[in-house]
């Protein structure tokens, strides 16, 4: 089993909103990785969270808040987003924080109004 | 800096010819590569990997072959049928380095009946 879950599918939101983005894996992997699509791009790593730390953190904006609960879930709260923030916001999850396989969850497609 | 590149953005096959899809890399740390399958508004799919000890792998219609005096890697997708029909995205990392999967810029597959 591969599955990585987020929810929810989509998102509208206005720029004074706050809200949350939700992913969760059972597979027992211990490095968990956000990243963000926007149209005929490749993913764009925004975050790495290895055994529940934050590792990496790509100089993503502060209107962007990632936390790690405990080993199977991570969240990404946003506030005060931009239109520009409109993408799709992939979880994924790889059993070693190396660069080992990531698996991706579907994707929340956000819009910002 | 492209580390990752793809220069094809677009193939078209037949159904059940080959189809060959290239990746060129710059990075001699990478040691680890994989093939994702990207249909639209949703996230990733992984299809196959290899590590630099290998210069092949096969997974059913999937090859994937690396030359690492070229920094070159393709994946050969045989007989093709129209549900590969997706962007196809190759990606790099270092397996005791960087937790980071570097992504190439994707191949838009099409395959007709």
């Amino acid at each position: 089993d591969t599955e990585v879950t987020q929810t929810p599918k989509h998102l509208v939101m206005g720029m004074t909103n706050k809200k949350s983005l939700k992913c969760e894996q059972h597979m027992g992997h211990r490095a968990m990785y956000w990243y963000k699509q926007k149209a005929k791009k490749p993913p764009e790593l925004m975050f790495v969270y290895s055994y529940e730390k934050l590792s990496i953190n790509e100089s993503v904006p502060s209107r962007f808040s990632p936390e790690c609960p405990n080993s199977s879930l991570l969240n990404l709260h946003l506030h005060a987003l931009q239109p520009e923030d409109s993408a799709l916001y992939l979880c994924a999850s790889s059993q070693d924080p190396g660069g080992d396989t990531q698996y991706f969850g579907p994707g929340t497609r956000l819009t910002v109004l | 800096d492209q580390q990752v590149k793809q220069n094809s953005p677009s193939l078209s096959v037949q159904e059940g010819r080959i189809s060959i899809l290239n990746c060129d890399y710059t990075n001699s740390m990478f040691d680890y590569f994989l093939w994702y399958k990207k249909y639209p508004a949703e996230g990733p799919t992984f299809l196959i990997s290899i590590s630099s000890i290998k210069d092949k792998n096969e997974d059913g219609r999937f090859t994937v072959f690396l030359n690492k005096s070229a920094k070159h890697l393709s994946l050969h997708i045989v007989p093709s049928q129209p549900g590969d029909s997706a962007v196809y995205f190759c990606a790099a990392s270092s397996l005791t380095g960087f937790q980071k999967l570097v992504f190439g810029t994707g191949t838009r597959l099409l395959v007709s009946p």
